[in-house]
Parts: C-alpha cells; structure tokens; sequence
C-alpha cells in the first residue's frame, strides 16, 4: 500500500531556505507511472499548490512561488524534495506531498500526514 | 488564474439530513479535472470525488456529484456522525501542472 511521509525543518527564520523531504514506500517513483504534488495550507487558509512532478520527472512550480521553489526528485531513495528559499512568515504552514493519480484525472488521492513548518525569528 | 468559490462557508445539519456543498468556477473547467475531497481536524485531505462524478476508492455512494462548466455540487445523503468535516473541491489545470481549490466549505454538527 502506498505511503507517503513528509519531514524536514520545522522552524526556519525569515530569509532563510525551508527543506522538505517526501519518503515514498509502496511504489517506485521510477517505474509507477505516477506524478506527485506538493501542497500547503497556511493558517486559516485555503490550500495551495506548490508544485508538480510529472510521470516523466519534469518538474513545475506555482507560478507566484516559482523563483523560490526548488522540486527535486531523488529515484535512487525513492523520495520527493522541495526547497522553498528566502522565506517569510506567509510561508508558515503545513506542508503536504501527494500522488497525482493518471486514472483519476490527477485527482490527488493518496497524502501524506503533513509537516509543519512554522518561519519565525 | 482560476478562482474556485464554494458555498456557504458554514453548513449546520443534523444525523440523516441531506447536505448540499457549492462549488462555483470563475472560468468554465474540463468536468473530468473537478475533484472533491474530504478533510478532519489533524488528518490530510482525503479524496472523495474525481472526474467530477466519480467516487474514489472506498467511498459510500451517500456521496454523489454533479455538475459541469461552472457549476459543481457535492450532495452527501444520509449524512452520518463521521461525515462532519471540511469539504474542499479542486480543479487540475494540465498546462502547466496546477492544483487549485476553494476555500472550503465547513459541515457542522447541528
């Protein structure tokens, strides 16, 4: 069964670079067939998107993030990373990665628990 | 930029009532990219819906969907103690790759 857990930092200061992680078990990022997201919600916010890796490894970002936001995908490990850098308090939330399901029209159907990060001083 | 705008904010019902949850587009969407899912305090977004009228995995069939261009509804009948939550939908843009949701609607426990 597919299982995603996100970690990393979990308070970072104003103008620094926030480092996530996303540990995929149950299937091979290399030979699924799938692609993956990085969402977030920030307090009291609506959820946002991050960015996207694609079935073929390409990666994109929200446009409003995309000077800031680096997506990596790291096969060997099996695992997803995102890097947002010069942060701010706006980018305190709750950071999620999940699978983009082709047979569902991308719908994201299997999340991670989350990991909070919190940009403070 | 696509805006998805759901309704109401609130929605305050009781066990075995019928709920109804809004979810307007600012822009007309391909219906197969609309998808609805579920949230409770401390827990992921968990899918419902995809394809607009699809039940994912697992999902009773006292949720159904219906809707296309602008206009989405999420109808979940016979509603039960655990199906008080926040409800989300969601629009997939593929060119380029893009999640975007609405802000939630909040079912409430009368």
């Amino acid at each position: 069964q597919l299982q995603l857990q996100e970690s990393g930092s979990g308070l970072v200061k104003p103008s620094q670079t926030l480092s996530l992680t996303c540990d995929v078990s149950g299937a091979s990022i290399r030979t699924g067939g799938y692609s993956w997201s990085w969402i977030r919600q920030p307090p009291g916010k609506a959820l946002e998107s991050i960015g996207y890796v694609s079935q073929s490894g390409t990666t994109y970002s929200n446009p409003s993030l995309k000077s800031r936001v680096a997506i990596s995908i790291d096969m060997s490990k099996n695992q997803l990373s995102l890097k947002v850098t010069s942060v701010t308090a706006a980018d305190t939330a709750v950071y999620y990665c999940a699978r983009a399901y082709p047979s569902y029209y991308y719908a994201l159907d299997v999340w991670g628990q989350g990991a909070t990060v919190i940009v403070s001083s | 930029e696509i805006v998805l705008t759901q309704s109401p904010g609130t929605l305050s019902l009781s066990p075995g009532e019928t709920a109804t949850l809004s979810c307007r587009t600012s822009q007309s969407v391909n219906y197969n990219y609309l998808a609805w899912y579920q949230r409770k305090p401390g827990q992921p977004p968990r899918l419902l819906v995809y394809g607009a009228s699809n039940r994912a995995s697992g999902i009773p069939d006292r949720f159904s969907c219906s809707g296309s261009r602008t206009d989405f509804t999420l109808t979940i009948s016979r509603l039960e103690p655990e199906d008080f939550a926040v409800y989300y939908c969601q629009c997939f843009d593929p060119s380029p790759p893009t999640y975007t949701f609405g802000q939630g609607t909040h079912l409430d426990l009368k």
